[in-house]
């Protein structure tokens, strides 16, 4: 079945250093969404990525969508306290929009 | 403000017990889920429905059960609790579309003894 691999599953990272995390999906995906979630939180969405090779800042925040539509990424620039927990890629399947396929995560722990 | 609720927030209960998880959107979505989240698996779907009356199946769907009998609710049935579905449960819900997002309820840690 389809399936989105997310890396690295830890990083952490010294106040200040770069941190990315890296989604792959086993097929092609209609768009992909970013969430990240607090320690003892919940899921908030980020943003979304629709188009092949689309890129979009937030701030320190820089969102990749690969050309071929399977992979994704999201780096932070120059981390800060405030950005530590769970960071998730959602991809949607091509032809059911309500499919979501997660992947596991990546835990970011930022040391001040 | 329109939200998504969940109840209750903490839950402790015996092996074989029934548990209903409730879960209340006022944005009039049509699109719930619920997911559990265990450490090392992210989110995983147990059931989803796209309006009323509607309920499917997802990946982690055994010894779970879901009702739609109206826009707002989507409560989560455990019909006989077992340890292995001790876990957090998050209820989602999501508008029309091809991009919307997922609007996540705080979730229910429940434990199973």
């Amino acid at each position: 079945g389809q399936q989105v691999m997310q890396i690295p599953q830890y990083q952490h990272v010294q106040e200040g250093e770069d941190f990315t995390t890296y989604c792959n999906s086993s097929t092609t995906l209609s768009n992909i969404q970013w969430y990240k979630q607090r320690p003892g939180g919940h899921p908030v969405f980020l943003i979304q990525l629709v188009k092949s090779g689309e890129v979009k800042k937030q701030k320190r925040l820089t969102f990749q969508f690969g050309e071929a539509k399977k992979n994704s990424s999201l780096h932070i620039t120059a981390t800060q306290t405030t950005d530590v927990g769970t960071y998730f890629c959602a991809g949607i399947e091509l032809y059911n929009f309500n499919k979501f396929y997660f992947g596991s995560g990546t835990k970011l722990n930022v040391k001040p | 403000d329109a939200e998504i609720t969940q109840s209750p927030r903490h839950k402790i209960t015996e092996t074989g017990r029934q548990v209903t998880l409730a879960c209340h959107q006022t944005w009039n979505h049509n699109n719930m889920f619920w997911y559990r989240q265990d450490l090392g698996h992210g989110l995983r779907l147990i059931h989803y429905s796209y309006g009323v009356h509607d309920t499917n199946k997802g990946e982690v769907s055994d010894g779970y059960s879901v009702s739609r009998s109206n826009t707002e609710d989507l409560p989560l049935t455990l019909e006989s609790a077992a340890s292995s579905q001790t876990s957090v449960y998050f209820c989602a819900s999501r508008g029309q579309g091809n991009t919307g997002e997922l609007f996540f309820g705080e979730g229910s840690r429940l434990t199973v003894l």
